[in-house]
């Protein structure tokens, strides 16, 4: 079966700093990969998501990137972190554009 | 442009009520898919149901049943004898097949199920 990791689950950052959160799955290939941030109290976000090695397709411009460096490994990094960076940020997968996407359990960020 | 709209932002009703919650979309697409997202406390998104826009059977999955209707752009999803671990924030999203891989969420729905 197919499963998601995300990590960390929490994670204090002092502004200025960088950022890397790492989404892998297992049990799959070639998955779309996604990137979500959620704010406090409101909805989900898309900020990146790629359909193969290599491909990532920016929603939000902003201080993010994303890469893909393997077939299911998702990387969203910052150079440097801001306070509006905090969030709860979400990888999710799914096998094409027309199936549900699997979600991993979340990295809370907080930007001090 | 697609959309999806949750008017209600959170909705608090007594154990063993039913309750519905809304949803509107919008997309020029004639294929498209819908999906209903369970999030509890935890924050981990949780796949509840699938429904691609050619299919208007509505689908009932033990309290849960869901609505789909075309005229109206709607997806709601009722629970019947609501209980205190139906507590959480419900996404409605949807993902057409025009050539993207984006899944657009709605804004959520914050249920709270009294005891």
């Amino acid at each position: 079966s197919q499963t998601i990791h995300q990590w960390p689950a929490t994670l204090v950052q002092p502004v200025g700093s960088p950022l890397s959160l790492e989404c892998t799955v297992e049990g799959t290939s070639n998955p779309n990969l996604y990137w979500y941030r959620q704010a406090a109290g409101r909805g989900l976000q898309l900020l990146f998501y790629s359909v193969g090695i290599g491909q990532i397709s920016s929603e939000v411009p902003q201080n993010l990137s994303a890469s893909r460096p393997q077939d299911r490994q998702f990387i969203l990094s910052s150079k440097k972190l801001l306070l509006s960076d905090s969030g709860f940020y979400l990888c999710a997968w799914s096998v094409d554009g027309h199936t549900e996407a699997f979600f991993g359990q979340g990295t809370r960020l907080t930007v001090v | 442009a697609q959309k999806v709209t949750q008017a209600q932002t959170e909705i608090s009703v007594v154990e063993k009520e039913d309750v519905t919650l809304d949803c509107v979309y919008e997309t020029r697409d004639t294929t498209y898919y819908l999906f209903w997202y369970k999030q509890p406390p935890s924050g981990e998104l949780v796949f509840l149901i699938r429904r691609n826009s050619f299919d208007e059977q509505n689908e009932i999955s033990g309290r849960y049943s869901w609505n789909f209707q075309k005229s109206t752009s709607s997806f709601n999803f009722t629970i019947t004898a609501s209980q205190v671990v139906d507590s959480a924030v419900y996404f409605c999203a949807l993902i057409s097949t025009s050539g993207t891989y984006k899944y657009i969420f709605g804004t959520g729905t914050r249920l709270k199920v009294l005891a």
